[in-house]
């Protein structure tokens, strides 16, 4: 059964440095998302992307994140110059173009700024 | 901003016993999702309810969304461990996707 993809699973950077995260959605999949879960906190909305922009963005999707689908697979997650509190679970999800929100998530990528 | 109360925020059932689970919006719904989410994995989508009155089944877990399209219900039946997780509702307002604030699911052997 196809699914999301994430890498990397987890990843450590020091504050300020910047860092990517990379999600393969379902190949057939025409939307596609960024959200975001801090420890013990609800799981929030960044972006939503179609067509090749960027359809919806929440407030916190500010210009410390963008977002690239750079090729027919990847579609990714850019944090310039993190911060302590960008510490979180991210999730990509995709969902298909008659279904747009029936969406189906990767398993994430739990990033950690020290 | 569209809020989504769940409710309770934790229950621990034995093996075999039902439950319920509540998703209480402060605005009418026009799509209710339900997730499930294994403990630091991701989400699991397991059924989308849009009409008023609407009920799906999937195995053991029955989701309905109320007639006034505010409030939907997960119900479990027989519960059994790999019920466990964390059962997210979320909510289509049209332009963004919000989630509820979850209810952690214990199943004891």
């Amino acid at each position: 059964e196809p699914e999301v993809t994430q890498t990397p699973s987890h990843q450590v950077t020091q504050m300020g440095q910047e860092v990517i995260l990379r999600c393969v959605p379902i190949s057939n999949h025409l939307y596609f998302y960024w959200y975001r879960q801090i420890l013990g906190q609800k799981v929030e909305f960044l972006v939503s992307f179609y067509n090749n922009e960027i359809s919806e963005k929440s407030e916190i999707f500010d210009d410390q994140f963008s977002v690239e689908r750079p090729d027919g697979s990847n579609f990714t997650l850019k944090i310039r110059s993190t911060k302590l509190e960008d510490s979180a679970m991210y999730f990509c999800a995709s969902s298909p173009g008659d279904r747009a929100h029936e969406q189906y998530f990767g398993p994430g990528t739990r990033l950690t700024v020290t | 901003s569209q809020e989504l109360e769940q409710s309770p925020q934790s229950l621990i059932v034995q093996e075999g016993k039902n439950l319920t689970i509540n998703c209480t919006s402060s605005k009418t719904l026009y799509g209710l999702y339900w997730y499930k989410q294994k403990y630091g994995e991701g989400l699991i989508f397991l059924m989308m309810l849009q009409k008023g009155g609407e009920e799906k089944s999937h195995e053991k877990i029955t989701a309905k969304l109320d007639e006034k399209k505010q409030q939907s219900s997960l119900h479990i039946t027989a519960s059994q461990p790999s019920h466990a997780g964390i059962y997210l509702c979320g909510a289509d307002t049209g332009n963004q996707f919000y989630f509820g604030t979850g209810t952690s699911l214990t199943v004891i052997p």
